[in-house]
Formats: C-alpha cells, sequence, structure tokens
C-alpha cells in the first residue's frame, strides 16, 4: 500500500519569499512521485515529477522538489513566490503497475501576500 | 492546447435516481481515469480503463459504478443508484501511455456531483 502526508493544508507566504510544501510518502516499491497545481474552477496540472532519474527535479512555473530515499520526502519548493503562485497543491504517487493509480496527499492551500 | 474536458460541470439529482458523468479525453491518448474528492477530503482513484477494460478499480469503485467508452471520443462514468455520499467533485484524466514514466495524466476541470 501506498500514501501521501501533505503537513499543512494551509501556507502562508509573503510575495518574494521562499515557498515550502512539504510532502512525506510510503511505498512498498520505489516510488514515481509528482506534485499537481489546481487553480480554483480549474482542473489538476502537473507541476512536475520524479520517475527515479534525478533526485532534484525542475518543474514548470520555477517549481523545483528534491527526492530524498532516507527521509521519504519529495518537498515542493520555489525561491520566490510571486501572486500568481496562489493555488492549491497536491503530492501524489504512483504504483508501478498498468492501471497507473495515483495516490494523493490531501492538499495544501498555498496563499501569497502582497 | 488539447485538454480534457468535462460535462456538465455542476449536476444535481436525487438519492436513488442514475447519473452519467462525461468526459472527452484529450484525442490521441489511450489511458482514462476517473478520481474524485469529497469536499475537504482527499483525490481518491476511482478506476483507470485501457482497451475498453478496467485496468484498476478501487475500493470506492463498486457494483453502482460502471465506466465505458461508448465512441471513439467519450469516457463515461454512471453511477447507478446515487446516494448522499456520492456527493463529490469527479475528475477525468489521461494519459498517452502506462507505465510511471510515462504516466502524465492531464485532468479535466471536474464535474461537481451534489445527492439531494
Amino acid at each position: 500500500a501506498q500514501s501521501v502526508t501533505q503537513l499543512g493544508s494551509h501556507v502562508s507566504v509573503s510575495e518574494g519569499a521562499l515557498v515550502l510544501l512539504r510532502c512525506n510518502y510510503s511505498s512498498s516499491v520505489p516510488p514515481y512521485l509528482f506534485w499537481y497545481v489546481q487553480y480554483p474552477n480549474q482542473g489538476l496540472q502537473l507541476l512536475l515529477k520524479y520517475t527515479s532519474a534525478a533526485t532534484l527535479v525542475k518543474g514548470i512555473n520555477g517549481f523545483e522538489a528534491e527526492f530524498k530515499k532516507s527521509e521519504t520526502s519529495f518537498h515542493l519548493t520555489k525561491p520566490s513566490a510571486h501572486m500568481s503562485d496562489a493555488a492549491e497543491y497536491f503530492c501524489a504517487v504512483s504504483n508501478n503497475n498498468a492501471g497507473n493509480m495515483l495516490t494523493f496527499g490531501g492538499g495544501t492551500r498555498l496563499m501569497v501576500k502582497p | 492546447e488539447p485538454e480534457v474536458t468535462q460535462t456538465p460541470s455542476h449536476q444535481v439529482t436525487q438519492m436513488g435516481q442514475e447519473v452519467i458523468l462525461r468526459c472527452v479525453p484529450i484525442s490521441n491518448h489511450l489511458y482514462f481515469y476517473w478520481y474524485r474528492q469529497i469536499l475537504g477530503q482527499k483525490v481518491e482513484f476511482l478506476v483507470s480503463f485501457y482497451n475498453n477494460e478496467i485496468s484498476e478499480k478501487s475500493e470506492i469503485f463498486d457494483d453502482q459504478f460502471s465506466v465505458e467508452r461508448p465512441d471513439g471520443s467519450n469516457f463515461t462514468l454512471k453511477i447507478r443508484s446515487t446516494k448522499l455520499e456520492d456527493s463529490a467533485m469527479y475528475f477525468c484524466a489521461s494519459s498517452k501511455a502506462g507505465g510511471p514514466s510515462y504516466n502524465e495524466q492531464f485532468f479535466g476541470p471536474g464535474t461537481r456531483l451534489t445527492v439531494l
């Protein structure tokens, strides 16, 4: 079985400040990990993914995440927050079978203050 | 840019009624999925579909649920006899191929189902 925990359902940062959204996973097999973003009234959009290549993954909109096996973590960061980053962010883990099921964390709502 | 579309955006139904939620996946994608998100809870996997059959399903996807690809473009989720606890946002997704290395799932905007 696999699971994902996102610490902090709400995170608030000032514009220009560092963004850090936490994700920890558990998986009985080597995981594939994803971060999705959801803007209001829209679907989930893939930010980045880890598929066992480089442990530091760069995504869209200046976001990146680092896979740390020893910590079972895949935290999402961005050096400088922008107002347009305000959204809900979901971490997800995939199993390795043909069904491609994604298991999601509970989500973190990022608020950016001017 | 191609995108997954879903209709309707909001569906209100009476308990016990049947509903069909519709999705048009991206045209060259081969794998299709349904997820749901009950208000305030996690996004949960329901089912994946490939080559006209179910690849994987969760415990949530019981006998009251079914999926179908009735033609070359649509992918539907049917709930036969809705319950209050089926009220949720339902997301459709599609991907080009299977296997996590290629498994970028593209999500639609969702259908909000309200069961009264």
